[in-house]
């Protein structure tokens, strides 16, 4: 089955404990990206990758580190959380130059004390 | 700044009727607009899109229609189903920036049996 899983779906941590956020995707597409999905403000992309060791800030980069070692893996890390990353973070996947079948995690729920 | 806008945050419909979700937008560089359903405990899928050369796109139920001079999109599903309740995100890519989807707000519809 086609999937993209993220792990975990749920976190609570403390401000300044670094913490990685991880996503595998199974149908060897290229591209992979994070988003992050607030109250009032929608989903907005935070890094992408267009491959293996290409990757790229999206709108809201701060805070959050990246890297695509795989072509399957795109872990999230976040280095010192702070509350203000307290979010519901999705990954992404799909094929170059096919925006219409991007293929989303489910999505991980994450609270910073 | 917000460039895709979802100014309903939720909707409430008979089952059988009519659903009609609005989205406005303000980049005239967007050449390409997506709908994706999300449905609680799980990431965004992809729905239906319409390239900025088009007014009108069907599938099935689904029916996207654009407006450019208005910059505007709605998404109508008819007959609306019990099962079509989920949140409706509407989302952008710009010809510029083809890596980037932007995204709305999200609006979420419940049909009423």
């Amino acid at each position: 089955e086609a999937q993209v899983t993220q792990n975990p779906r749920y976190l609570i941590t403390v401000t300044g404990k670094k913490l990685t956020v991880t996503c595998s995707q199974n149908m060897n597409h290229e591209y992979m990206s994070w988003y992050r999905q607030d109250p009032g403000l929608g989903l907005r992309q935070i890094y992408y990758s267009m491959n293996v060791e290409v990757t790229d800030k999206g709108d809201v980069p701060e805070g959050y580190k990246v890297s695509r070692k795989e072509k399957r893996n795109f872990p999230l890390i976040l280095e010192s959380p702070s509350p203000n990353q307290t979010s519901l973070y999705f990954c992404a996947s799909r094929w170059r130059g096919r925006t219409d079948t991007q293929y989303f995690g489910p999505g991980t729920r994450l609270t910073v004390l | 700044d917000q460039q895709v806008k979802q100014n309903s945050p939720s909707l409430s419909v008979q089952e059988g009727r009519i659903s009609i979700l609005n989205c406005d937008y303000t980049n005239s560089m967007f050449d390409y607009f997506l709908w994706y359903k999300k449905y609680p405990a799980e990431g965004p899928t992809f729905l239906i899109s319409i390239s900025s050369i088009k007014d009108k796109n069907e599938d099935g139920r689904f029916t996207v229609f654009l407006n450019k001079s208005a910059k505007h999109l709605s998404l109508h599903i008819v007959p609306s189903q019990p099962g079509d309740s989920a949140v409706y995100f509407c989302a952008a890519r710009s010809q510029t920036g083809a890596n980037n989807l932007f995204f709305g707000t999200g609006t979420r519809l419940t049909v009423i049996p």
